[in-house]
C-alpha cells in the first residue's frame, strides 16, 4: 500500500512556465516533508522540505504548499528551465523515509 | 568529500546466487537506509537502521538482510538472487532520520 501518493506520473512544461506536482499522504505521524530531485544515473538528492507545522516554504524558484487537514503537499516550480529537467520525488518521514512513484518533467525550450 | 559510497556500480548475478552490495558512509550519520527503485514505482524501502548494532524492516525486506556492525558500513545482503531482484539498489544516510543523502546507485540485474 503506498503510504504517498504522487501524480502526474510525467509532465511537460514549457519553458518559463509552471510546474506542478501534488502528493497525498496517509499516516498522520509523518512530520517531514522534502521533495527530492533525480537526473538520470544519478542519486536523488534534496530539493526542498517542509514541516507541517507551516503553510507553505519558498527557496527561490521552488515552493511547496502544505495543506495539513486535507494531508496534501504540492510542489510549484516558477520560471521553470529546461536544466530543471529531472524526475522529482516527493516523500515523507517519521524516522523511516517513504517516498512518492515519482514525477519525470521535461521543460522544453 | 566522499559521503556515502556503494559497491558495486553494476553487477550481473545468476539466480540463485548470492551477493553482498556494500556501503560505507564518512559523515559518523546514525541513520542508513537500503532502497530499491524500479521503474513508476518510486523508492521503495528495504531496511534501515537507526545506529550501530540495530536494524529494521521496511517496506519490501523479502529476499534481503543487512547488518550493522559498525557506524560507517550498512551491507546489504542478497540471498538466493531472484529475477524479481533486478532493480537499482539506493544506500543512503541521515544524521537525524530527515534530510537523507543518497548514494550513486548500484545496478543489479538478475538472470
Amino acid at each position: 500500500q503506498q503510504q504517498v501518493k504522487q501524480s502526474p506520473q510525467s509532465l511537460i512544461v514549457q519553458k518559463g512556465g509552471i510546474s506542478i506536482i501534488n502528493c497525498a499522504y496517509e499516516n498522520t505521524a509523518f512530520d517531514y516533508f522534502p521533495w527530492y530531485q533525480q537526473f538520470p544515473g544519478k542519486g536523488p538528492a534534496l530539493l526542498i522540505a517542509i514541516r507541517p507545522d507551516v503553510s507553505e516554504k519558498k527557496e527561490g524558484r521552488f515552493t511547496i504548499s502544505f495543506n495539513k487537514s486535507a494531508k496534501q503537499f504540492s510542489l510549484h516550480i516558477m520560471d521553470s528551465q529546461p536544466g530543471d529537467s529531472a524526475t522529482y520525488f516527493c516523500a515523507a518521514s517519521n524516522n523511516d523515509m517513504r517516498f512518492g512513484a515519482g514525477t519525470r518533467l521535461t521543460v522544453k525550450p | 568529500n566522499a559521503g556515502v559510497t556503494q559497491t558495486p556500480k553494476f553487477r550481473i548475478l545468476k539466480i540463485g546466487q548470492s551477493m553482498t552490495l556494500q556501503c560505507t558512509q564518512d559523515m559518523n550519520h546514525n541513520y542508513m537506509y537500503w532502497y530499491r527503485q524500479d521503474p513508476g514505482m518510486g523508492l521503495k524501502l528495504i531496511y534501515y537502521s537507526v545506529g550501530a548494532g540495530i536494524t529494521d524492516k521496511g517496506e519490501v525486506p523479502n529476499g534481503y538482510n543487512v547488518s550493522r556492525s559498525t557506524t560507517e558500513d550498512f551491507p546489504l545482503r542478497l540471498e538466493l538472487a531472484a529475477p524479481s531482484q533486478t532493480s537499482v539498489y539506493f544506500c543512503a544516510s541521515s544524521p537525524t532520520g530527515n534530510t537523507i543523502y543518497f548514494g550513486e546507485g548500484s545496478w543489479l540485474t538478475v538472470v
